[in-house]
Formats: C-alpha cells, structure tokens, sequence
C-alpha cells in the first residue's frame, strides 16, 4: 500500500468512447504525475501537476486530457482512443517539485483500446 | 539525447548474489533512483544514490559513479520474492526523471 490508489484497475474501452481514469493520493503531497508504461519500454512522462497547475505536457496527444481538481485528486480524461494507446496507466505523487524527491507509485491502470 | 541503458532480463538462483547494472547520459544530474515492480503493481522505491559510492540497505546495495555515468544494484541471498522488474532513474537538471526500460529479474530455487 503506497498511499496512491487508482480506479479502475482495468478498463477496456473502444475507439469511440469516453472514459476517465481516477487517481487518488493520501500523503499531503504537492506534485503528481501521469505516466504510460508499455511493455518493454521505459516509464513516458505524460503530465505533471504542481499545486493544482499543471507544469509539464510532453507533447500528449489531444486525446488525453488531465484534470487536477485539488492537490490529492488527478484525473485523466480519455477520448477517440487508439489501439496503440493500450498501456498501463500509472499515477505517482511527490512531495513536490525542484527537489529530488521520491515519487509513490498508484498500482496502474490496464487499459485495452479496441 | 539522453538516454538510460539496463539490461532487459537477468536470471539468478535464490540464495545468491545478483548486480544489475544502469549508465545513463543526461542533461544534468541531480540523483539516481533504483525501483522494484512486481508483475501487475506498482513501482516502489528502493534507493537514492546523489553522491558517488556505495548505499546498503539490508540485502539491496546501490554504488554510483558519476564520473563514468554508472551505477548499479546489488542483491545479496536472493528469495524468490525478489523476482521483479528493477527501474533505472535518473534526476535530470530540470528534477524530471528518466527512466530505463526496467530488467526483468527471474529468481531460479
């Protein structure tokens, strides 16, 4: 148990549907992070927030789009997806930004596009 | 570019000693975090290494060498339960972590 958790934990969805991944941290922390995790590759940077602002885009397509309503919740809203968008979707917190701090990890979410 | 580089998968038998190794090039440096995944959870940290030399912490051990951009982490007296992926991190000058593909490390009785 990190102090992150995630729903769902598994989403299939199809190319024309709207779903929203929720993501919840419990330790105070001022930062959280998206990231999308495929098989075999490194851990990809999708959004980080700072205090509800978000700092850091890395060139996500249109289709994802974040929320951070306050500083424990971060949502990713998911549209018109595509096959190669199936990944696990990982959420993560920190204490903040512009320090080397350690990020708490949510357990992911599965998600299949089909 | 910058650029984490570990090995995919290591296979090793329980009660050994196993080293995974990670060099990296970055834009700047300001640490190296090491990560256990188990299949289907979550990444949780293990260790933190910013200046060069050898961390231990029980059985794990972390040793970093920023001059040759390398580090590594040790496992002593494999269990089982140390099958996991291990991440690779590297802190870079804007505080934005890079990360490795991860090794894959398969414990043998």
């Amino acid at each position: 148990e990190t102090g992150v958790t995630q729903t769902p934990r598994h989403l299939v969805m199809g190319m024309t549907n709207k779903k929203s991944l929720k993501c919840e941290q419990h330790l105070g922390h001022n930062a959280m992070y998206w990231y999308k995790q495929s098989a075999k590759k490194p851990l990809e940077l999708m959004f980080v927030y700072s205090l509800e602002e978000r700092v850091e885009n890395n060139s996500v397509p249109s289709r994802f789009s974040p929320e951070c309503p306050n500083s424990s919740h971060l949502f990713l809203h998911l549209h018109t997806l595509q096959p190669e968008d199936s990944a696990l979707y990982l959420c993560a917190s920190s204490r903040g930004l512009g320090e080397a701090y350690e990020q708490y990890f949510g357990p992911g979410t599965r998600l299949t596009v089909t | 570019g910058q650029n984490i580089d570990q090995p995919t998968e290591m296979t090793a038998t329980e009660g050994a000693i196993v080293q995974i190794n990670c060099t990296y090039q970055t834009s700047g440096f300001n640490g190296l975090f090491w990560y256990q995944q188990h299949a289907g959870e979550a990444p949780t940290f293990l260790s933190y290494n910013v200046l060069d030399g050898l961390e231990e912490k029980g059985r794990f051990s972390s040793f970093l060498s920023r001059s040759k951009g390398y580090s590594y982490l040790l496992l002593k007296e494999l269990q089982m339960k140390d099958s996991a992926s291990y991440l690779c991190a590297v802190m870079d000058s804007n505080y934005q972590l890079i990360w490795g593909a991860g090794t894959k490390l398969i414990i043998k009785p």
